[in-house]
């Protein structure tokens, strides 16, 4: 069965360093797969797209990976500070071609930096 | 760009009772989709409108739950005789084209109690 897993447990880490977080998916072959952060409360806000084709995106102090082979993206925050707590959500093309945008998500990583 | 909005923000109502949502996309927009979120879990797809041809349905999606996009703008989502496992979060997102290569605006959701 289709299946995208984060990482269930919370990642804490100190301000300042890199956080790492890992999506998995099996049985998927998406030509893209995005980025989201959620606040409490609130709905998710996009943070980055990349194709299967680019092996890194990078963005300010964000960097997405997405190894096809592995099935596996990773998103780091470098130099991270308290302001990036938050859920971070990963999500592929669910339907059968990449143009319906129904997207399956992952169930969240929720990230905490602390000062 | 005023961003995708919700109303209402919160419902609390019966079990048995009827309720309905709205979402106002982003003006340009043609695609609009549903989701809902329960907590912990990441948003599941329910059903997306293309202008205002509704192209998918989930699965999710039984028959107590109705969908409109009349003109192609604003959106309602009914659920008739509701039931306890229908609270949720319900996510609103639009995008402007379809695919999984387009960002998608989420609005901030309708948090729905049944009591």
């Amino acid at each position: 069965s289709q299946k995208i897993e984060q990482n269930s447990e919370a990642l804490n880490i100190q301000e300042g360093k890199t956080a790492t977080l890992t999506c998995n998916y099996t049985n998927y072959s998406p030509a893209y797969l995005q980025w989201y952060r959620q606040d409490p409360g609130r709905g998710p806000v996009f943070l980055l797209l990349i194709r299967e084709n680019e092996k890194e995106k990078r963005k300010e102090r964000l960097k997405v990976t997405f190894d096809t082979t592995l099935k596996q993206s990773l998103f780091h925050i470098t130099a991270s500070q308290p302001a990036d707590s938050a859920t971070y959500l990963c999500a592929l093309e669910g339907g059968g071609s990449s143009n319906t945008g129904k997207l399956i998500f992952g169930q969240g990583t929720t990230l905490q930096v602390k000062p | 760009d005023t961003g995708v909005s919700q109303n209402p923000r919160h419902k609390i109502t019966k079990r048995g009772q009827n309720v309905t949502f709205r979402c106002d996309p982003i003006s340009e927009h043609n695609r609009l989709y549903w989701y809902r979120q329960t907590l912990g879990q990441g948003p599941e797809f329910l059903t997306y409108f293309q202008n205002e041809a509704q192209l998918e349905k989930s699965r999710l999606l039984s028959d107590r739950f109705s969908a409109e996009r009349p003109k192609g703008s604003f959106s309602t989502l009914e659920i008739q005789r509701t039931e306890q496992g229908d609270s949720a979060m319900y996510l609103c997102a639009s995008s402007f084209g379809g695919g999984s290569n387009q960002p998608q605006h989420f609005g901030d959701g309708t948090r729905l109690s049944i009591l």
